[in-house]
């Protein structure tokens, strides 16, 4: 059972287009933090968030509490985008689950 | 960028011999954790610490043991290394926010760890 879904697994994309990558989880948290690794590169944080939204850059992030669901947007993508994007979820037992990753290609 | 270092990032190593991975910090935060990176799977936690000498384990302890005995370096040992354990290794720091952990999570650039 995994406590944090991601979907899709795979997602080619076309320069300029938007794209949306989704995240459900089946816990309660404490915060919700979404994740970039490039190809055999460390992982960096994009955003943690709680409730509502946030912006930096062309990144968008939003959450459901009580959906338990929460997207990230990237719009008018670009090459360098081209990354695994993670979801991961820290809870109350101060633990951290992770889904399995988004693969991001950007084409020119 | 926190500062957070692994050490080394790449290590080629033997079956039955034993190897320790080193993580770093340099932001005074109370959690620790090593994780494994493996395809077909999200971070799997391996065993984490929330103080000096405090350390569980998580989800894949089988053959690995940690200590902590000091604040900023957490040390991930490989007893008698499998080549199941070939993986890549990451730590990750983080602080608790109001008895939450609901801070930004910092990982090191990961180790590469091959098991022949």
């Amino acid at each position: 059972k995994n406590e944090v879904e991601q979907s899709p697994q795979n997602l080619t994309a076309q320069e300029g287009e938007f794209i949306t990558i989704n995240c459900s989880y089946s816990v309660g948290i404490s915060a919700l933090h979404w994740l970039q690794q490039h190809p055999g590169g460390g992982i960096v944080s994009l955003f943690m968030l709680s409730s509502g939204k946030k912006k930096h850059g062309r990144l968008i992030a939003t959450i459901n509490i009580q959906e338990k669901h929460s997207s990230l947007h990237i719009t008018a993508s670009h090459p360098r985008d081209s990354a695994v994007y993670i979801c991961a979820v820290s809870n109350t037992g101060n633990q951290f689950y992770f889904g399995t990753g988004t693969s991001l290609t950007v084409i020119p | 960028d926190a500062g957070i270092t692994q050490s080394p990032r790449h290590k080629v190593t033997e079956t039955g011999t034993p190897v320790t991975l080193r993580c770093h910090q340099t932001e005074n935060h109370r959690y620790m954790y090593w994780y494994r990176q493996d395809p077909g799977h999200g971070l799997r936690l391996i065993h984490y610490s929330y103080g000096v000498k405090d350390t569980d384990k998580g989800e894949v302890s089988d053959g690995y043991s940690v200590s902590r005995s000091k604040t900023e370096d957490f040390l991930l040992t490989l007893e008698s290394a499998t080549s199941s354990q070939t993986s890549v290794y990451f730590c990750a720091i983080s602080e608790l926010s109001g008895g939450y952990l609901n801070t930004e999570a910092f990982f090191g650039q990961g180790t590469r760890l091959t098991v022949v």
